[in-house]
């Protein structure tokens, strides 16, 4: 199994719908992360969390919630998707001696 | 605010040059600097990590040097291959968070 998995890998939503997209880990890693890729804007990060009780906005936080259920465990959901959001989604997490481990992705897109 | 610059974007090369891609910074006050790989429309695989005491990393034919007094990095790839080609980004942690600061990429293209 993959240390840090992502589901679904790809999602087709109407614009208003909520959706959510989860990921898992086996690294063991308090820290976790999710990320938006945009063709040529690079990585920006949305939220991330460094325990079970501290999430943190991050750059682009608006029209985004998190949940983080378990150590292990870190969701994004999009409360009332809108086209502008159709991107691709990584969870990544870290320590300071391990590095950042990134999932595979969610390609996400929103009709 | 830390800033991260990669040069070139873009890089295409024939089989079995070395190449040099180029990662720089703007704060030295780093802890870490982190070595990615990313093929179209899939995850970011990490190559190299850095830690801030370190000079230098290597895996395989690739190595990756820092320098925080120069704000720089350099990811080394010898002998290219088809295989390499994907895009390469640098990651920068600093600052009290330890989150990182993504440059935008070299796309590397190594043709037959």
């Amino acid at each position: 199994d993959a240390d840090v998995t992502q589901t679904p890998r790809n999602r087709i939503t109407k614009t208003g719908k909520r959706i959510m997209l989860e990921c898992s880990q086996t690294k063991g890693h308090d820290r976790m992360y999710w990320y938006r890729q945009d063709p040529g804007l690079g990585l920006q990060l949305i939220y991330y969390s460094f325990d079970v009780k501290d999430i943190n906005k991050g750059e682009i936080s608006d029209g985004y919630s998190v949940s983080r259920q378990a150590q292990a465990k870190f969701s994004l959901s999009l409360e009332s998707a809108i086209p502008n959001q159709t991107a691709l989604y990584f969870c990544a997490t870290s320590d300071p001696q391990d590095g950042y481990t990134f999932g595979s992705g969610t390609r996400l897109t929103v009709v | 605010k830390q800033e991260v610059t990669q040069i070139p974007a873009a890089l295409s090369v024939p089989e079995g040059e070395n190449l040099v891609l180029n990662c720089s910074f703007t704060d030295s006050a780093i802890y870490n600097l982190q070595w990615f790989r990313q093929d179209p429309g899939k995850g970011l695989t990490s190559l190299l990590l850095i830690q801030s005491s370190q000079r230098e990393q290597t895996s395989g034919r690739l190595n990756a040097s820092l320098d925080k007094s120069s704000g720089r990095s350099t990811l080394y790839i010898a002998a290219s291959q088809p295989g390499d080609s994907a895009t390469y980004l640098c990651a920068v942690s600093s600052g009290g968070s330890y989150i990182p600061t993504f440059g935008r990429g070299t796309s590397l293209i190594v043709h037959p």
